[in-house]
């Protein structure tokens, strides 16, 4: 069976840090991934969305970045976070029409 | 369409009766509709889809209901129970799935 696992949980993280989020799939290949970010009490903001390796759709100019250096692993960074980055990050992972999200990162930029 | 920045609207239910959760997109090439139910602290989990050669679609308690003339999408739960509390998030995509795009949310509480 197809799963996606997102971690760490949660993160506290200081301001200036760099971040490293990972995301990878099991149980399925070439997915189409996403990074969205949910902040509280918020609607649900796209990202990034990958349809293979190497290709990154970037759809906020902001200071994030992703990538994806193999089939089913998606990893979201920043050399700097701001306090504008914290909230919910939620990976998420398509195949056709099938589309799955992982449990999330809760991320306080601090 | 884009959920951007945006306060979520709240809708309060009381037990039992039936709750309706409405939702507009804006792309015209959307072919698939998705309809999402987020709980506190959790990612979402799917709960009804439709396609666009459809206007309505039943499941257990849920119907989807989709006006492609006025960009509409809503979603009816019948007999609302506590459990049904709940971040509800419709969702669109065009053509290959490549970009699934939320609407903003609505926030459910059923009060008991």
């Amino acid at each position: 069976s197809q799963t996606i696992h997102q971690w760490p949980a949660t993160l506290v993280q200081p301001v200036g840090s760099p971040l490293s989020l990972e995301c990878t799939v099991e149980g399925t290949s070439n997915p189409n991934l996403y990074w969205y970010r949910q902040a509280a009490g918020r609607g649900l903001q796209l990202l990034f969305y990958s349809v293979g390796i190497g290709q990154i759709s970037s759809e906020v100019p902001q200071n994030l970045s992703a990538s994806r250096p193999q089939d089913r692993q998606f990893i979201l960074s920043s050399k700097k976070l701001l306090l504008s980055d914290s909230g919910f990050y939620l990976c998420a992972w398509s195949v056709g029409s099938t589309f799955t999200f992982g449990s999330g990162t809760r991320l306080t930029v601090v | 369409g884009e959920s951007v920045g945006l306060h979520l609207p709240t809708l309060s239910v009381q037990e039992g009766d039936n709750s309706i959760i409405n939702c507009a997109y804006s792309n015209s090439a959307s072919d698939y509709f998705i309809w999402y139910k987020q709980e506190s602290g959790k990612g979402p989990q799917f709960i009804i889809d439709i396609r666009s050669n459809m206007d309505k679609r039943q499941g257990q308690r849920v119907t989807v209901l989709l006006n492609k003339t006025v960009k509409h999408l809503s979603l009816q739960i019948a007999a609302t129970q506590p459990g049904d509390s709940a971040v509800y998030f419709c969702a669109d995509s065009s053509g290959g799935y490549q970009k699934v795009t939320f609407g903003i949310g609505t926030k459910l509480q059923v009060i008991p």
